[in-house]
């Protein structure tokens, strides 16, 4: 089975300055998605970013983007100029190709924004 | 406006009092999912469905129950809930399986006395 490992339960930052929240995964597939998704304090779930397994390019969204080493199954996800509406829990999750339909969570990161 | 809706919001109850978190989607999406979220462990799929009257078990299913007897509508049933089920319970909803974006439902905290 996929897992999915967040090892940093809480992060902080100062305003505008830049994070790296860290997300490893186990798998034998090789062709799989890879997401980032924010939870506010609302509990409302964001996508962040999106990241497909075989395009080399690492995914980017404004502010966010994610450094994909496929090889070393990590996906960490670079929140820059942060700010205060950047705090929130932070999840990881992966979905594979064969095991369609399920969606593996990792235990989540909580991100504190300090003005 | 596109959404999923999970009803109800909140809810205490007692141990074995059987229950349903209704959840819809407006999106005519094909899949559908449930998760629960706890502490220290993120979002656990419980079960999903890929289209309708096709469900399947995700990483903790016992306890639960499922039906998709219509596209929109995917309610969780807890039969015969206990203490361990309380959690916060989050409907999902995309185009095509889990590889699409996920529209999530607000979220349903559900406690069981």
């Amino acid at each position: 089975a996929q897992t999915v490992t967040q090892s940093q339960p809480e992060m902080s930052v100062q305003e505008a300055e830049t994070v790296t929240l860290s997300c490893t995964y186990d798998t034998s597939e090789s062709d799989y998605y890879l997401f980032w998704y924010k939870q506010p304090p609302s509990r409302q779930m964001i996508l962040v970013i999106r990241q497909e397994a075989y395009k080399q390019q690492n995914a980017t969204e404004n502010r966010f983007s994610v450094n994909f080493q496929k090889a070393a199954k990590s996906f960490s996800l670079k929140i820059s100029d942060s700010q205060l509406g950047d705090a929130a829990m932070y999840f990881c999750a992966y979905w594979g190709g064969t095991s369609y339909g399920k969606l593996t969570f990792g235990q989540g990161t909580i991100l504190t924004v300090h003005p | 406006e596109a959404q999923v809706t999970q009803n109800p919001r909140y809810l205490i109850t007692v141990t074995g009092k059987k229950l349903t978190v209704t959840c819809s989607q407006n999106m005519n999406h094909e899949y559908m999912s449930w998760y629960r979220q706890d502490p220290g462990l993120g979002l656990r799929q419980i079960y999903y469905s890929m289209n309708v009257e096709v469900t399947d078990k995700g990483d903790v299913p016992e306890g639960y129950k499922v039906s998709r007897k219509e596209k929109r509508n995917f309610p969780l049933i807890l039969e015969s809930p206990s203490p361990n089920q309380t959690s916060l319970y989050f409907c999902a909803s995309s185009r095509a399986g889990g590889a699409n974006v996920l529209t999530f439902g607000a979220g349903s905290r559900l406690t069981v006395l």
